[in-house]
């Protein structure tokens, strides 16, 4: 099955610095990549994706790259906040049968130090 | 946008107890949804994929006669935990995806449920 691995597993930056969390998968038949957020206690947000014939996607301060030939891809967030601070989890999702099956990363918990 | 909804939110229960925790989508019909099981301060793993009108797809280690996943409508899955042991104390989150979305295809996206925090005694 699909193995996807997340580094760093901390990460802490100061605030208006940039933060990258970078992740590798396993299948070269995953074919979407979405980040999610996820603040303590809540339930993960989608905060940005990518499909695996696109090479960079890019929302406001988050930008999302995936390089296909080497099976990873990286989130990347510019000017952060304090309100970045959560734990990031990539994933890989393979085409199915019963639909796209998501392999998640083991997660980055980002803090921005004010 | 897509919402999901997951009850009860919390849930203490004794040992050898079972457990009944519901996933819904409130404005959106899904074939499919997911469950998900997350430790403190650990990823999301992915339990099994539950289809609307058919057996769920669990994933390997997941033990279906323990977990069991009834997915009877298009807004609505369940998940049994039975003769619940401590060790199954843990933080459970489904997801939907929007049957809708790619001309009926399904859309990628997963929107997730608020998630339900079992605690067995």
């Amino acid at each position: 099955g699909e193995n996807v691995e997340q580094h760093p597993s901390t990460l802490s930056v100061q605030e208006g610095d940039s933060a990258v969390i970078k992740c590798t998968y396993s299948d070269s038949a995953s074919n979407y990549f979405p980040w999610y957020k996820q603040e303590l206690g809540k339930r993960p947000q989608l905060i940005i994706d990518i499909r695996s014939n696109v090479g960079e996607k890019k929302d406001q301060r988050i930008a999302v790259t995936l390089n296909k030939t080497a099976k990873h891809f990286s989130l990347h967030i510019t000017e952060t906040q304090p309100e970045d601070s959560a734990v990031y989890f990539c994933a890989a999702s393979i085409s199915r049968n019963t639909g796209n099956q998501f392999y998640f990363g083991t997660g980055t918990s980002l803090t921005v130090i004010p | 946008g897509a919402v999901v909804s997951q009850h009860p939110s919390r849930v203490i229960c004794k040992s050898g107890t079972s457990v009944k925790i519901e996933c819904r989508s409130l404005d959106f019909q899904a074939t499919t949804m997911f469950w998900y099981r997350q430790f403190p301060k650990q990823s999301l793993m992915l339990m099994a994929t539950s289809n609307e009108g058919s057996k769920a797809t669990y994933e390997q280690g997941v033990e279906k006669d323990k977990f069991l996943i009834n997915h009877a409508s298009l807004t609505l899955s369940t998940l049994t935990v039975t003769s619940a042991h401590p060790e199954d104390s843990s933080f459970y989150i489904c997801s939907a995806r929007d049957w809708d979305k790619n001309g009926g295809a399904g859309g990628e996206t997963q929107y997730f449920g608020p998630g339900t925090r079992l605690l067995v005694l």
